[in-house]
């Protein structure tokens, strides 16, 4: 059964800590996309990759960095810079990039920074 | 700047009661614009892409419309499993990322 998988579903830091979000999709999609989702807004974008090896800031970056080493992972670190980083995070994925095809979405992480 | 505003925030609805949601839109060309359902906890779930005015689409109790403006999904005889936040998101001519609204909190009591 196709699709992408988010891991862990809950994540507790510590403020100061990085940490790691894990994203991994067996659709054989060539981009994929982190996302952020906070009460009362829509959703905002962090960071997509259209290809292994590349990847491009979206609307929110800062705080945040990515890595595209494999075509099925798209892992994304939340460093100690990211001010605010309590929030539910999306990991999506599309075929050939979103100007063709709609973005398929994992179950998130919902990460809690105290 | 592209601004997406879903309305409204929140909407109860009886079993059977149909109605309707508003995405309105500015962009400066629409390349798409694409509806999603989201349910608590979860990751959103694809429903429909409209790409240009006068495009309806439909899927069971759900019908989503375009106009040069706004879309709008319609929910005919809903049923409490249709309960969900709908997110709507714009793709504009010349952009590569979808522009969200903040969705609509959609209740249906049995």
């Amino acid at each position: 059964d196709g699709g992408i998988t988010q891991s862990p579903k809950y994540l507790f830091r510590k403020e100061g800590q990085n940490v790691t979000l894990s994203c991994e999709q067996n659709l054989n999609h060539d981009a994929m996309y982190w996302y952020r989702q906070d009460p009362g807004q829509g959703l905002r974008l962090i960071y997509y990759s259209q290809i292994v090896n590349d990847f491009q800031k979206g609307d929110i970056a800062e705080g945040y960095s990515v890595s595209r080493e494999k075509k099925e992972s798209f892992p994304l670190t939340v460093t100690s810079a990211q001010k605010n980083p309590t929030a539910f995070y999306l990991c999506a994925s599309s075929l050939t990039g979103v100007t063709n095809s709609p973005l398929h979405f994992g179950n998130g992480t919902r990460l809690t920074v105290t | 700047e592209d601004q997406v505003t879903q309305s409204p925030e929140a909407l109860r609805l009886q079993e059977g009661e149909s109605s309707s949601l508003n995405c309105s839109y500015t962009v400066s060309g629409l390349r798409g614009l694409f509806w999603y359902r989201q349910d608590p906890g979860k990751g959103p779930e694809f429903l429909f892409t409209l790409y240009s005015a006068g495009e309806e689409k439909e899927k069971e109790r759900l019908k989503a419309t375009l106009t040069k403006k706004e879309s709008f999904l319609h929910i005919t005889a809903p049923k409490p499993e249709d309960s969900a936040t709908y997110l709507c998101a714009v793709l504009e001519t010349s952009g590569s990322r979808l522009t969200f609204g903040e969705g609509t909190q959609l209740t249906v009591n049995p």
